[in-house]
């Protein structure tokens, strides 16, 4: 069965800093990855996704996250943080197949608390 | 830029009632799924719907949840009989086609008392 594990439940880092979040994922097939961010109070939102080509993907307020399909892996980086940074992410697969009959698969969220 | 909406944002009710989620896709979406968040925990599948049908639900989807498309634009999460543990953010989620990423909706929250 697929499945998404992200290494870091909560991550606290002082503004400024480099960021990296984890995400591994177990499939033997083709697979689509997000990156969601839910900031406090808010819905889910998509930072970023990738679903073929560059195995480095940017997406939106800086963040950027590269496929490594031999490690099976998608980190999620930041070269500097910012205080508004806080909320927490979400690593996410989607198995594609065919029928269009795909549901998400969520890992269980990392936590990033920036301080000032 | 279009989103996807639920209502209500907040939702108190006793143990054992029925309760009736409510969300509005994108306009023209054919795919459109429901997904849970208990506190603290990562968000889970619940069930995909195509075409007016279910095409896929998870172990947590049994006899107490239904889905339908009542008027060809609302998309309903119904609990016939709610416990404790339903007590969750539900999100809604629809998307275009097959290979489009999901756009998610805010949320409803479920407190079952």
């Amino acid at each position: 069965a697929q499945s998404v594990s992200q290494h870091n439940h909560h991550v606290i880092l002082s503004e400024a800093a480099s960021l990296e979040l984890g995400c591994n994922y177990s499939y033997g097939g083709t697979v689509n990855l997000f990156w969601y961010v839910q900031y406090p109070g808010q819905h889910l939102q998509l930072l970023l996704k990738y679903f073929s080509g560059d195995p480095l993907v940017k997406g939106i307020k800086g963040f950027e996250a590269e496929f490594i399909k031999s490690k099976f892996s998608f980190n999620l980086r930041k070269p500097s943080v910012q205080w508004s940074d806080t909320a927490e992410y979400f690593c996410a697969m989607i198995v594609r197949h065919s029928g269009g009959y795909q549901k998400v698969t969520f890992g269980t969220g990392t936590k990033l608390q920036v301080i000032p | 830029e279009p989103e996807v909406t639920q209502t209500p944002s907040h939702q108190v009710t006793q143990m054992g009632q029925e309760v009736i989620l409510r969300c509005v896709p994108i306009s023209n979406h054919l795919y459109f799924y429901w997904y849970r968040q208990i506190l603290g925990q990562k968000v889970e599948f619940l069930v995909s719907f195509y075409n007016n049908e279910i095409s896929e639900k998870s172990e947590i989807f049994d006899d107490q949840f239904s889905v339908e498309r009542p008027d060809g634009s609302n998309f309903t999460l119904k609990i016939r009989s709610t416990k404790l543990e339903d007590s969750a953010m539900y999100f809604c989620a629809t998307k275009l086609l097959a290979d489009n990423e999901q756009f998610f909706g805010p949320g409803t929250r479920l407190t079952v008392l």
